[in-house]
């Protein structure tokens, strides 16, 4: 079976920082692309970030590049979410998403972050 | 970059149909979308895939009361037969070459 699961969601003050992680399950995971997504409180969906199979092409939305950084380490099945000089806004829930033919095809539970002073 | 709109709710009654619909923005008329379901509390769930032709593959275990369409650059969810757990927010993603983008949402009542 298919699976993800985020971690390392958590609290932090404004300028902080946090990693998170969603370990992979159940599928090659060096194969396919994968996308972070994330979902303020009472809002609609709103895509982050999105790596290549290597980790070596990335993309990110404006309102996080130069700010969270996406990798991953396809010999542990993991993807990552780097997020530094955090900010009120980029508090929601986060989730990582399996891409298959460009689609958002297997989705983790998702990780709280909460950034507050 | 593309924009996918959506109405923000719809409703229906048990046992009936609704068709849910996202419209892609100019010069993105031919984009692929996917659906996806999210039951309240729950993270989204992957429905299917639709191309402008109105091909579409659905994800694994999605019943067969859900079928999509297309028409020009709107882009169609069906669900028939509605059932009290088809009730929650159902959204809509494109992709362009750099950038993903997810329309706000509607959110289905099922009477």
């Amino acid at each position: 079976e298919v699976q993800l699961l985020e971690s390392g969601g958590g609290f932090v003050q404004p300028g902080g920082s946090l990693r998170l992680s969603c370990a992979a399950s159940g599928f090659t995971f060096s194969s396919y692309a994968m996308t972070w997504v994330r979902q303020a409180p009472g809002k609609g969906l709103e895509w982050v970030s999105s790596t290549d199979s290597s980790g070596v092409i990335t993309y990110y939305a404006d309102s996080v590049r130069g700010r969270f950084t996406i990798s991953r380490d396809n010999s542990k099945g993991t993807l990552f979410l780097q997020m530094n000089s955090l900010r009120a806004e980029d508090t929601a829930i986060y989730f990582c998403a399996q891409l298959l033919n460009s689609a958002s095809v297997t989705w983790g539970p998702g990780t709280l972050v909460t950034v507050s002073s | 970059q593309p924009v996918l709109t959506q109405s923000s709710s719809a409703s229906a009654s048990l046992g009936s149909s609704v068709k849910l619909t996202c419209t892609l923005s100019s010069g993105h008329s031919r984009n692929i979308i996917a659906w996806h379901q999210q039951q309240p509390g729950k993270a989204p769930r992957y429905l299917m895939r639709l191309e402008g032709s109105g091909s579409y593959n659905k994800g694994s275990g999605v019943p067969d009361r859900f079928s999509g369409s297309s028409s020009g650059a709107d882009r169609y969810l069906t669900i028939s037969d509605l059932q009290s757990e088809d009730e929650g927010d159902y959204y809509c993603e494109t992709w362009d070459t750099d950038t993903r983008v997810f329309g706000g949402g509607t959110k289905l009542t099922v009477l």
